[in-house]
């Protein structure tokens, strides 16, 4: 079974500037998927960026980028030039040898102007 | 840009009562799914259904859950006697294919059982 941990219930970043969002998870898949979603206070969830373990290269899109150690089993999601827009809960998950997702407990993100 | 829509966005039932729960996933997907999130709590899956049957189930999907594709736009959640502890904000997702494709997540439906 996989299991995934974020280890920062809570994070602050002013405006502008940089986060880093932590996720670490355990699987005994050799091929999955790992993807971080958004959860604003509307509640939708929205995928940020998606990562596939077989690459070596860090996905980005745009503002947002991940850092995965493999051997680690390392996923962090990093926020460039932070807006107040990326205010939300933040979840890490893990896809490999089933359908499902599975959900991290979350990272609550304040942007302060 | 297509997305996945649900209905109702909110509903509220009593205890013992039948609830659907009505998704319509983007068009040519093949995948769709069902996760719930009690408030406060992480999102936990519930079920994935591909080629007209269910692919996968988790603990949380018993004989009171049901999944349907009635026609070729909708998939439906049935909840047969709704318990307090099922009151939880319910999610459609579909996806192109399984495997690393990405699901994209309906805006749910926030359900209330009194």
């Amino acid at each position: 079974a996989q299991t995934v941990t974020q280890s920062q219930p809570e994070m602050s970043v002013q405006e502008a500037e940089t986060v880093t969002l932590s996720c670490t998870y355990d699987t005994s898949e050799s091929d999955y998927y790992l993807f971080w979603y958004k959860q604003p206070p509307s509640r939708q969830m929205i995928l940020v960026i998606r990562q596939e373990a077989y690459k070596q290269q860090n996905a980005t899109e745009n503002r947002f980028s991940v850092n995965f150690q493999k051997a680690a089993k390392s996923f962090s999601l990093k926020i460039s030039d932070s807006q107040l827009g990326d205010a939300a809960m933040y979840f890490c998950a893990p896809k490999g040898g089933s359908e499902k997702l599975v959900f991290g407990k979350g990272t609550k993100l304040t942007v302060n102007p | 840009e297509p997305e996945v829509t649900q209905t109702p966005s909110h509903q509220v039932t009593q205890m013992g009562q039948e609830v659907i729960l009505r998704c319509v996933p983007i068009s040519n997907h093949l995948y769709f799914y069902w996760y719930r999130q009690i408030l406060g709590q992480k999102v936990e899956f519930l079920v994935s259904f591909y080629n007209n049957e269910i692919s996968e189930k988790s603990e949380i999907f018993d004989d009171q859950f049901s999944v349907e594709r009635p026609d070729g736009s909708n998939f439906t959640l049935k909840i047969r006697s709704t318990k307090l502890e099922d009151s939880a904000m319910y999610f459609c997702a579909s996806s192109y294919l399984g495997e690393g494709y990405e699901q994209y997540f309906g805006p749910g439906t926030r359900l209330t059982v009194t």
